[in-house]
């Protein structure tokens, strides 16, 4: 099971794009790159998946370079409201119900 | 989207009693689920996979019968912490797979607390 870098925290403000870099170096072909937020007492929610190059949705873009080592979710213009912890996993596809370890997280805050 | 439905949200035991938490997929089947318990600023730590119709399997370090995990349904798994001792308090998360789909979606968490 690939294990997963972040940084245990980071400091932003509101308005300010926060790019959170993961590491994983031991990723295997067919791994994708999941995030998650979770907000104190609640279950992790979560926030976009990819396998290479760029995804993005409503919330977040993904970035992964071309050797996967790593990926850098990228969160536009934060608010208060995204003062959470970030984790990044690595996970197995087709899933065959593939448990999955969480890493330390990156815990963001966001200052007014 | 896929929803999983914990309950309690919060619960408080006395010493010596036992806690039974569910997990219910609320829009589809689950074969598997897992389950997590999180002490406070610390990531999520894998506690055991259900899987539906057989025994669950457990992580290392983890005493299956102190946590007894009961998958008797596709859409149902149950955790039940017994004779909890304080130590036993902490914040219980479970999450399943939706078939076809490409993530894992999580319960809302129950915080256990045991006096």
């Amino acid at each position: 099971l690939a294990k997963t870098t972040q940084p245990i925290s980071m400091d932003s403000y509101e308005g300010q794009e926060v790019n959170i870099t993961c590491s994983h170096n031991n990723i295997a072909t067919n791994d994708y790159i999941t995030w998650y937020q979770q907000f104190p007492s609640q279950g992790p929610r979560f926030i976009i998946q990819g396998y290479k190059t760029k995804v993005t949705n409503e919330v977040a873009s993904l970035f992964i370079p071309a050797d996967r080592k790593s990926s850098t979710l990228s969160l536009p213009r934060v608010s208060l409201s995204d003062t959470a912890v970030y984790y990044c996993l690595v996970v197995g596809r087709p899933h065959n119900f593939n448990k999955f370890y969480f890493g330390s997280g990156t815990k963001l805050n966001v200052k007014p | 989207g896929a929803v999983v439905s914990q309950h309690p949200s919060w619960v408080i035991c006395k010493s010596g009693t036992s806690v039974k938490i569910e997990c219910r997929s609320l829009d589809f089947q689950a074969t598997t689920m897992f389950w997590y318990r999180q002490f406070p600023k610390k990531s999520l730590m894998l506690m055991a996979t259900s899987n539906e119709g057989s025994k669950a399997t457990y992580e290392q370090g983890v005493e299956k019968d102190k946590f007894l995990i009961n998958h008797a349904s596709l859409t149902l798994s149950t955790l039940t912490v017994t004779s909890a001792h304080p130590e036993d308090s902490s914040f219980y998360i479970c999450s399943a797979h939706t078939t076809g789909g490409s993530d894992y979606t999580f319960g809302s968490g129950t915080r256990l607390t045991v006096v």
